[in-house]
């Protein structure tokens, strides 16, 4: 199976304007999450998103978005770009079964630099 | 809330050395644990896991115990190698529906020839 695609991997943006982040998880994971990772916070939830659902969200201001479409892919959308949102931004794709925790497969990130 | 407190780094051994590297935890529910691995460019790759107390997780020669008497989770191997340089992060999840982990500020480990 193909692994978690996050797309683009690269992304240079100024104050003020917005962005759209995609993730493709493995075929069949119904759940996708995303984190922001940064030097200074580290690695951070942001929301989790299950059948078109958010089911879990972090404590991210409302500039910061996400949807899932009915083939489970996913977008994240942050608006009004400040400086401090420059980040590695991670998708998370999982199976998920009946009872257990499944194990989380992390894509490669999108690296988004905001001048 | 729930938390991870994980050794401050980088930690600097020399091949073949035994590596520790300590993590705790703060959690309201049963959690289960993570240790997960960061290469250079990659993204995180699950590393092993335990779902309950006493669960010890192993996976390419470290292992890692859930002691709940203890709340921590530290990640062992007995002998490390060149190529485990990378960065780790103690995790946790409490599955109360759907995934919300909590990750440790992560620990960078170098390993020298």
């Amino acid at each position: 199976k193909a692994g978690v695609t996050q797309t683009p991997r690269y992304l240079i943006k100024t104050r003020g304007q917005q962005v759209t982040l995609s993730c493709s998880p493995i075929s069949g994971h119904r759940s996708v999450s995303w984190y922001q990772q940064t030097p200074g916070q580290g690695l951070q939830f942001l929301f989790e998103y299950f059948s078109e659902t958010q089911r879990n969200k972090g404590n991210f201001p409302g500039r910061f978005s996400g949807r899932q479409f009915s083939n489970s892919r996913s977008e994240m959308n942050v608006s009004t770009l400040e400086l401090g949102d420059s980040a590695l931004y991670l998708c998370a794709s999982s199976e998920t079964l009946a009872g257990g925790l499944n194990e989380q497969f992390f894509g490669p990130g999108t690296r988004l630099t905001v001048l | 809330g729930d938390s991870v407190t994980q050794m401050e780094g980088p930690v600097t051994l020399s091949e073949e050395a035994f590596l520790t590297i300590n993590c705790t935890y703060t959690a309201t529910g049963y959690p289960s644990l993570f240790w997960y691995v960061q290469y250079p460019g990659e993204g995180l790759q699950l590393l092993l896991k335990a779902t309950k107390a006493d669960d010890k997780g192993s996976n390419k020669g470290f292992e890692a115990t859930y002691r709940k008497e203890t709340t921590s989770f530290h990640l062992e191997k007995g002998s490390v190698q060149v190529s485990d340089s990378a960065v780790y992060f103690c995790a946790l999840s409490d599955q109360g529906g759907g995934f919300k982990t909590i990750f440790g500020a992560g620990t960078r480990l170098f390993v020298k020839a």
